[in-house]
């Protein structure tokens, strides 16, 4: 089955502490992103990346670093300097350019304790 | 900034009747609109969407209409079923940008 795979599905981290995120598509697609969702905030992009080796810092980039050496992975580190990391974590890929529809994976929620 | 806009956080309808759900953008080059579903603790799944070349695309029971003049977007679901609750974010892009904008979300209850 193709699809998006985020692990862990719930991590809890102390403060001060960096985390990363898991993303591994099989779907073969060329652009990946890492959304973020609050309550009453919707969904807001965090970085994205079009293609191996290369990524653009979304709205909400601080705090933040990915890296793309594979096509099928886009691992996000939450650093410490995010101040306010508790969140529901959405990574999705995209692959035609232009039809805009992202395929999402089940998300992982982070809890700073 | 919020380009694109749901207004109404939340909406509770009938079983058996009709659901609308309303959108509203204020970036002109915005030229693609989708509709996404989500359920709790799950990842987001598209639904429906739309070009800016029509006003109105059909999917089932889902249909959205696009105004551009007004630059405002609806989701109508017909008949609203119980599994249709969920919140609904409405997202936009254009034409040679990665980005996909997302609203803020309308939470769905369908009432049997």
């Amino acid at each position: 089955d193709g699809g998006i795979t985020q692990s862990p599905k719930y991590l809890f981290r102390k403060e001060g502490q960096n985390v990363t995120l898991s993303c591994e598509q099989n779907l073969n697609h060329d652009a990946m992103y890492w959304y973020r969702q609050d309550p009453g905030q919707g969904l807001r992009l965090i970085y994205y990346s079009q293609i191996v080796n290369d990524f653009q810092k979304g709205d909400i980039a601080e705090g933040y670093s990915v890296s793309r050496e594979k096509k099928e992975s886009f691992p996000l580190t939450v650093t410490s300097a995010q101040k306010n990391p508790t969140a529901f974590y959405l990574c999705a890929s995209r692959d035609s350019y232009y039809t805009g529809e992202l395929f999402f994976g089940e998300g992982s929620r982070l809890t700073v304790l | 900034d919020q380009q694109v806009k749901q207004n109404s956080p939340s909406l509770s309808v009938q079983e058996g009747r009709i659901s609308i759900l309303n959108c509203d953008y204020t970036n002109s080059m915005f030229d693609y609109f989708l509709w996404y579903k989500k359920y709790p603790a799950e990842g987001p799944t598209f639904l429906i969407s739309i070009s800016s070349i029509k006003d109105k695309n059909e999917d089932g029971r889902f249909t959205v209409f696009l105004n551009k003049s007004a630059k405002h977007l609806s989701l109508h679901i017909v008949p609203s079923q119980p599994g249709d609750s969920a919140v609904y974010f409405c997202a936009a892009n254009n034409f040679g940008n990665e980005k996909l904008t997302f609203g803020t979300g309308t939470r769905l209850t369908i009432i049997p």
